[in-house]
């Protein structure tokens, strides 16, 4: 069974700071995702990874992708007050080509910036 | 252009009621996803269906929940004697192609009494 670890669960930041947030899953896969969801809303895909060493930049959040380590992180720069949201990460077990994506998700990082 | 859309937005229902759920994807995504979130179980798959293919029912909780695609297109998502532990949002979402971003709806928030 795939499971997927995020931490910290709860992150508190100063703005101006940076930080990372880590996702580690435990079978091979090379599709990761990173999803925002603010307080009562849906989720807001942010970036979609697909290959080891995958790298992808928007604005001040930066997603790169271990395959070999199972690892994913995201990286914050300089945070700002409208970063505040719960992160997730998602993991698609691929199993072969024709099969869609059955997401299984992270516990969810809150992040909260404060001024 | 016009997103995922859900419906209804919340439902309060009784124990051991029936509820459907609606699912408009985005025009033209080929695949429907069906989560449920909640506070203790977090995020969780419920079913999808690809194209012309046998959905995927593996997530589904027990045998009083079903959903069904029309016409490739809109999905409805069934409960059965809903209970208590049914109280979750339910996150309906779209691909256009295999390994490419899920795009969500709103969700439907459900809470049965």
């Amino acid at each position: 069974e795939l499971k997927v670890e995020q931490n910290p669960l709860f992150l508190s930041m100063q703005e101006g700071k940076n930080y990372t947030i880590y996702c580690n899953y435990s079978t091979t896969s090379d599709r990761l995702y990173w999803y925002r969801q603010d307080p009562g809303k849906s989720l807001e895909s942010l970036f979609v990874l697909l290959s080891n060493g995958a790298v992808k930049q928007e604005g001040r959040l930066m997603a790169s992708l271990d395959t070999k380590a199972r690892l994913s992180t995201l990286h914050i720069t300089a945070a700002v007050h409208d970063l505040s949201a719960t992160y997730f990460c998602a993991v698609d077990p691929f199993i072969n080509t024709g099969t869609a994506s059955k997401l299984t998700f992270g516990t969810g990082t809150r992040l909260q910036v404060t001024l | 252009g016009a997103g995922v859309s859900q419906s209804p937005s919340n439902k309060v229902t009784e124990k051991g009621k029936d509820v459907e759920l609606r699912c408009d994807p985005i025009s033209g995504h080929t695949a429907l996803y069906w989560y449920r979130q909640s506070l203790g179980q977090g995020l969780e798959f419920l079913i999808y269906f690809q194209g012309n293919s046998a959905p995927d029912k593996s997530g589904l909780p027990s045998d009083r929940f079903s959903a069904e695609r029309t016409g490739g297109s809109v999905s409805t998502l069934t409960i059965q004697r809903t209970q208590q532990e049914d109280s979750a949002v339910y996150l309906c979402a779209s691909s256009a192609k295999l390994a490419s971003a899920q795009y969500f709806g709103p969700g439907t928030r459900l809470t049965v009494t």
